[in-house]
Parts: structure tokens; sequence; C-alpha cells
């Protein structure tokens, strides 16, 4: 199955608003990570989480590794924050597992 | 912070033709990975290569993928003959060390083979 669940699959949001996006995993995680991959395409690293709570610039994340998952809070959202948000996690030193992504749109 | 660079950023080919990928890593990292994004989905894994040997690689890493990084220069993507299915975006990472480490991606090759 599907080791990496993000949810929701996609969001709109009026710019302003927060934004919550959800990332439960089924193996143990030694690293996590949030991206944000651009309509073009590139991927842009945000966040390396694995456990406890960090914070970039309107950026919060929130992992539980016991829980086996981690949240992505993004406050007062911006229409150049539009863009698909993938959650990684790596279960053992080779690979990064990816999770199918959250698509978000902010309508201005 | 540390950038992965990829060189080309867009490459088309005939069917049937061979396409090498690059790949210049962060400088002092030791890992290095492929992985390949068929437009609109999801990110695959498809080699990890380390101390000059494959370490892990999945079942979309076919016989006419092969990589390597001779003399510490680029590190590359080489696939011959190409196939339809091999048209996605191929992103390059590498990192320092393994486990809690985390990956550098580059900005990927869209790869279009006709």
């Amino acid at each position: 199955g599907q080791q990496v669940q993000q949810s929701p699959s996609s969001l709109v949001l009026q710019e302003g608003e927060n934004a919550e996006l959800q990332c439960n995993f089924s193996s143990t995680a030694t690293q996590l990570q949030w991206f944000y991959q651009s309509p073009g395409g590139s991927l842009v690293s945000l966040l390396s989480n694995p456990s406890g709570t960090k914070h970039t610039g309107r950026l919060t994340s929130t992992t539980v590794t016991k829980e086996r998952r981690s949240s992505l809070h993004i406050s007062s959202s911006q229409t150049t924050d539009s863009g698909t948000y993938l959650c990684a996690i790596s279960t053992n030193a080779y690979k990064v597992i990816f999770g199918k992504g959250t698509h978000l749109h902010v309508l201005p | 912070g540390p950038k992965v660079l990829q060189i080309p950023s867009h490459q088309i080919i005939d069917m049937g033709q061979m396409v090498t990928l690059n790949c210049d890593p962060v400088s002092n990292h030791l890992y290095f990975y492929w992985y390949k994004q068929i437009l609109g989905q999801q990110m695959e894994f498809l080699v990890n290569f380390y101390n000059g040997k494959v370490m892990e690689k999945s079942k979309l890493f076919k016989d006419q993928f092969s990589v390597e990084r001779p003399d510490g220069s680029y590190f590359t993507l080489k696939i011959q003959p190409t196939a339809l299915e091999d048209s996605a975006v191929y992103f390059c990472a590498s990192s320092p060390g393994t486990g809690a480490y985390e990956q550098y991606f580059g900005p990927g090759t869209r790869l279009t083979v006709l």
C-alpha cells in the first residue's frame, strides 16, 4: 500500500487564509522532508523535520514520530504559494519515498 | 544553501537513441540518487549510488539504465536505448550521509522521447 499518504489531495483558499496539510506514513522514518513543487515542476526543499516542531517564515511543521504523522501549516497564504506540496520520508539509508502531494490553489 | 545542478534542463531525443543526463552534486556529498517523475504523477525513486556502486535500485531502473560518477565529476544517468515511456522529469539528489541526513535535489531534467 501507499507508504506516504497526504491529505487533502487538493485545497483552494482565499489569499490570507491559513492552510493545514497532513502527511501520514506507514513505516518508521529516519528523516522527513517537505517540498514545494512549482507549477513548472521545479522542486524546492521547505523543511526537514523528522520530529518535533520547526518554523521557517510562514511555515510550521510538526512531526509526531510515534504516531507517524506530520503536518505543514502555512499562515497568511499568498497567491505565490500555489503549487504542490510534497511530503517525503526516508526509511533506510538509500531512498526517499514521496507522497502524491497536496495541490494548493490560492485565489486573489 | 547547498545546490545540486542538472544539465541539460530539457532534452528531446528520438526513441532508440542514447541519452546521458548530468548531475553536479553538492561538493562534499557522498550519496547520489536519481528519481523519475512522469508528468502529473508521483515522484519515484530510481537508484542510489555510493562509493562507485549501486546500493539500491527500484524496478523502474531498467536494464537500459546505468549510472556512474567517473573521477568525481558529474554523476550521470545513461539510458540506452531510450523508449517512449522514458519521457519524464529526472531529478538528481545528493546527501552527505545516510539515515537522518536530508537529500538535496536538483531542478530536474525534462526528457522527451519522440
